[in-house]
């Protein structure tokens, strides 16, 4: 069965650009959710979706957007890049929402350098 | 394979010695927390989780443990083993699977 895939793997920008990160979830999932995780630290929370909806967000800038399309992959958009947002951008997929049964599963994650 | 990180507090134990992995949160209000396992590379790996109306839970090779008093999780990996060596982190699920994650922990397994 396939995982959480995400694509691209690694990218490298210049401040001021733009990115699109892309992500499907396991078959089946119909919530995603992204975090950011900067060398040397633990992922933080920026974007939940369920059934096409934002659900959540984390203490992140305007620059950073998302949306969950109709088959449930999503994409995450960050706009005017600063040197800071260099990091991994880990997409992660889970059956349900909420309640806490849900295991999250995450993949390999989109390593972006902006120079 | 890249690092998931270059500053973290390290663990290093023998092979086949008992590894405890310790972790504070923050929120008292968490009912349900989650220990992560990340490899040079790779996404977090679910590992174990924990309900806040229990204080253990054992799995394979792994024991949570949750001190709610003290807002402290410990994972306990018995006989580590090489392949255990990587980065781990607890994780706080508030609501609805939008976690807070810990700062992490390097676990090197010596041969």
């Amino acid at each position: 069965d396939a995982g959480v895939t995400q694509s691209p793997t690694h990218l490298i920008k210049t401040r001021g650009q733009h990115v699109t990160l892309r992500c499907s979830p396991i078959s089946g999932h119909k919530s995603v959710s992204w975090y950011q995780q900067v060398l040397g630290q633990g992922p933080q929370f920026i974007f939940q979706y369920y059934e096409k909806e934002e659900r959540g967000r984390g203490n992140f800038p305007d620059r950073f957007s998302a949306r969950q399309f109709p088959n449930y992959s999503s994409e995450l958009n960050v706009n005017a890049l600063l040197l800071g947002d260099s990091a991994l951008y880990l997409c992660a997929s889970s059956f349900i929402r909420t309640g806490n049964t849900g295991e999250l599963f995450f993949g390999e994650g989109s390593r972006l350098t902006v120079l | 394979g890249e690092s998931v990180g270059l500053h973290l507090p390290t663990l290093s134990v023998q092979e086949g010695d008992n590894s405890i992995i310790n972790c504070a949160y923050s929120n008292s209000a968490s009912d349900y927390f989650i220990w992560y396992k990340q490899e040079s590379g790779k996404g977090p790996q679910f590992i174990i989780d924990i309900r806040s109306n229990m204080d253990k839970r054992q799995g394979q090779r792994v024991t949570v443990l949750l001190n709610k008093t003290v807002k402290h999780l410990s994972l306990q990996i018995a006989a580590t083993q090489p392949g255990d060596s990587a980065v781990y982190f607890c994780a706080e699920n508030n609501a609805g699977n939008m976690l807070t994650f810990g700062g992490g922990t390097r676990l090197m397994v010596k041969p």
